[in-house]
């Protein structure tokens, strides 16, 4: 298995919503990647996990809470998001955080705040 | 704080042509180089990358780039390009703290 597997595809919420996007790999990797991509623009980063552990936050609003059950598995939790929040929200995972190995990346969430 | 540049906001090529992208960076040691590919609706997939040693660096999809130190770039290439090579490419540097810094990216169009 050499994917990074987003869930869901699409997801349309309301300000006052609670939602969740989903991001599993079952390649081994060990630092997985939360990116946030408006249209046009390059990926822009948001959380590093790193054997499990936070290990980088990119000044986040409180509003994204990133979750890292296991080794396969990110989340993150979405709460009272703002319309300008509306992007594609991007998944990677890397062998390691050390880059140098590249990234392999989910085909993402595709989010509208409404 | 190392920079990325792609000077090229669009391309348009025809099929079957010849192809290059540029890419330029800031640094001042050699980093860690790569080019990702984003086709419409997806997510970015790593084309090829760059550490050391032969600067010609072959990757997937017949893509190539080549590392040069004097010029600070690292330059996509493909001989022939397919209408399936519509995308967004991204150039990305990393040193230093692991995580990359993208270019803004350059948007290839395809002409039948």
């Amino acid at each position: 298995d050499t994917e990074v597997t987003q869930t869901p595809k699409h997801l349309v919420m309301g300000m006052t919503n609670k939602k969740s996007l989903k991001c599993e790999q079952h390649m081994g990797h060990r630092a997985m990647y939360w990116y946030k991509q408006k249209a046009k623009k390059p990926p822009e980063l948001m959380f590093v996990y790193s054997y499990e552990k936070l290990s980088i936050n990119e000044s986040v609003p409180s509003r994204f809470s990133p979750e890292c059950p296991n080794s396969s598995l990110l989340n993150l939790h979405l709460h009272a998001l703002q319309p300008e929040d509306s992007a594609l929200y991007l998944c990677a995972s890397s062998q390691d955080d050390r880059a140098w190995y590249g990234y392999t990346f989910g085909s993402g969430t595709r989010l509208t705040v409404v | 704080a190392q920079s990325v540049t792609q000077p090229d906001i669009h391309i348009t090529v025809s099929e079957g042509a010849s192809l290059e992208l540029r890419c330029n960076y800031s640094y001042g040691a050699t980093p860690y180089l790569f080019w990702y590919v984003q086709s419409p609706g997806q997510g970015l997939q790593l084309l090829l990358k760059y550490f050391s040693g032969d600067t010609l660096v072959q990757g997937i999809k017949g893509f190539e780039a080549e590392f040069k130190r004097s010029q600070s770039s690292f330059n996509l290439r493909k001989p022939s390009v397919h209408w399936s090579d519509a995308a967004e490419y991204f150039c990305a540097v990393v040193r230093g703290s692991y995580i990359p810094t993208f270019g803004r990216g350059t948007s290839l169009i395809v002409h039948p």
